[in-house]
């Protein structure tokens, strides 16, 4: 009964390589939602879609980019990862882009 | 400055001490706020609202002053359990997003 769920949750890779990052919501919720938090825990926003429609898109490379196939789904691709994409990643929803954003389990991702 | 600011802590408290977080935030037309709670590898969960008139839920109580552009969180009778990190968020202006901007976190270790 996991309600948003991300995968892989641990994801270790070398710098240069391309990588994506999986999040599902079974809430029926509308708006989803990337943060990243860093090595200092600064939790911080990427992007935001609702319904399928992007409406935050924060000071982000365009190395990464969102993709949402449908309102359950957003996932988050990385080209050329560095070391300083090592992060965690959390994926969030909410219903209407007002109410309470509820948090995925986070993907750890480890560039080398 | 920071637009949302916390005292990192840690805070170390024993059990059933009373305990006190305060945040502040830079843009005074920031329209709602909250706390949330963080445990060590965890997703970040919604803790309260909180709201103008000040709100209680339990034992823990929270405040908010605009015109200080100050938020409180109050644990009373604090127990093991409520060693996390404390978020403070807030919403700021700006149509129809939700963006939450995220306090760093205050660390609070409740000892036996």
């Amino acid at each position: 009964d996991t309600a948003v769920s991300q995968t892989p949750k641990y994801l270790v890779t070398q710098m240069g390589n391309d990588k994506s990052i999986k999040c599902e919501q079974n809430l029926g919720h509308d708006t989803m939602y990337w943060y990243k938090q860093d090595s200092k825990k600064f939790l911080k926003i990427m992007f935001s879609y609702n319904n399928k429609e992007l409406i935050i898109n924060e000071t982000v490379p365009n190395r990464f980019s969102p993709k949402s196939p449908d309102k359950a789904h957003l996932n988050l691709h990385i080209n050329s990862l560095e070391l300083g994409d090592s992060a965690v990643y959390f994926c969030a929803s909410s219903q209407g882009r007002r109410d309470t954003q509820y948090f995925g389990p986070g993907t750890r991702l480890t560039v080398l | 400055r920071k637009e949302v600011e916390q005292d990192p802590g840690p805070f170390n408290v024993p059990e059933g001490a009373t305990v006190a977080f305060n945040c502040t935030y830079s843009n005074s037309a920031s329209q709602s706020f909250f706390w949330y709670r963080q445990d060590c590898r965890k997703e970040p969960k919604l803790l309260m609202s909180v709201y103008s008139s000040g709100n209680e839920d339990g034992r823990f109580t929270a405040q908010l002053n605009r015109a200080s552009q100050y938020i409180s969180l109050l644990i009373r009778d604090s127990k093991l359990s409520d060693s996390a990190t404390y978020l403070c968020v807030v919403n700021p202006p700006g149509g129809a997003t939700n963006k939450l901007i995220f306090g760093t976190g205050t660390l609070l270790a409740v000892q036996p």
